[in-house]
C-alpha cells in the first residue's frame, strides 16, 4: 500500500525559511517522479515542484522559483522542500505527490502539512 | 500556461440523478503523436487530499465506481456522475499535465439537491 506521510509543516515569520519532508513507502521510490502542490486555506490546487526519480530534473512553479528547493533521498524514501524567503501568500497546505509514469499526474497524495506564513 | 475554466462553481443534484461538471483548456491539451488527452479528474472531499478519478479524460482509476465517466477532446472535458450518490458530495478538480506548469481548474463543489 502506497503511503505518503508529510512533516514539517508549522508557523513561521515572512522572510524565513521551513523544509518539508515526505516519508514515502509501499513502492520503489526512486521509479518515479514526486511533486508538491499546494492549497491555500479555502482555495484551489496549486503545483509547486516536481522531482524526477533519479533526482537529476527539477521543475517549479514561476511563483517559487529561486526560493524553493526541491529534493530526494533514495536511502531514506524522503522527499524534501525547502522553502526560504516565505511570504504570506505561501501559507498552504502542502501535499506530497507522486506521479504515475507520466510526469504532472499524480495518483497518490499524503494528507498534507500546514505551513502558515504570517508576523 | 495552459488556464483551466471550470463551471459550474458550485451544483446541487438530487440523490439519484446526474452530475455533469465542465473543464475547458484554454489550448489543446490532445497530444497528436499518441491520440490522448492529457486530462484528469480529481475529487477532494473535505479535510482529506485530493483523489485521482480519472486520467487521459476518460480512464477511470482502480476503485473507482462506474457511475464516475469522463469525455471529451482537445479542450472541452466533461465529468459525469450518472446517478449521484450522497458519498460523492465533494469538490471536483481538472487538470491538465499536457505541459509544466501542470495547472488545475478552480474546482467545482457538488452538493445534494
Amino acid at each position: 500500500e502506497v503511503q505518503l506521510l508529510e512533516s514539517g509543516g508549522g508557523f513561521v515569520q515572512p522572510g524565513g525559511s521551513l523544509r518539508l519532508s515526505c516519508a514515502a513507502s509501499g513502492f520503489t521510490f526512486s521509479a518515479f517522479a514526486m511533486s508538491w502542490v499546494r492549497q491555500a486555506p479555502g482555495k484551489g490546487l496549486e503545483w509547486v515542484s516536481t522531482i524526477s526519480g533519479s533526482g537529476g530534473s527539477t521543475y517549479y512553479a514561476d511563483s517559487v522559483k529561486g526560493r524553493f528547493t526541491i529534493s530526494r533521498d533514495k536511502s531514506k524514501n524522503t522527499l524534501y522542500l525547502q522553502m526560504n524567503t516565505l511570504r504570506a501568500e505561501d501559507t498552504a497546505f502542502y501535499y506530497c505527490a507522486k506521479d504515475t509514469m507520466v510526469r504532472g499526474l499524480f495518483d497518490y497524495w499524503g494528507q498534507g502539512t500546514l505551513v502558515t506564513v504570517s508576523s | 500556461d495552459i488556464v483551466m475554466t471550470q463551471s459550474p462553481d458550485s451544483l446541487a443534484v438530487s440523490l439519484g440523478e446526474r452530475a455533469s461538471i465542465n473543464c475547458k483548456s484554454s489550448q489543446s491539451v490532445l497530444y497528436s503523436s499518441n491520440n490522448k488527452n492529457y486530462l484528469a479528474w480529481y475529487q477532494q472531499k473535505p479535510g482529506q487530499p485530493p483523489k485521482l478519478l480519472i486520467s487521459w479524460a476518460s480512464t477511470r482509476e482502480s476503485g473507482v465506481p462506474d457511475r464516475f465517466g469522463g469525455s471529451g477532446s482537445g479542450t472541452d472535458f466533461t465529468l459525469t456522475i450518472s446517478s449521484l450518490q450522497a458519498e460523492d458530495v465533494a469538490l471536483y478538480y481538472c487538470q491538465q499535465y499536457y505541459s509544466t506548469p501542470q495547472t488545475f481548474g478552480q474546482g467545482t463543489k457538488l452538493e445534494i439537491k
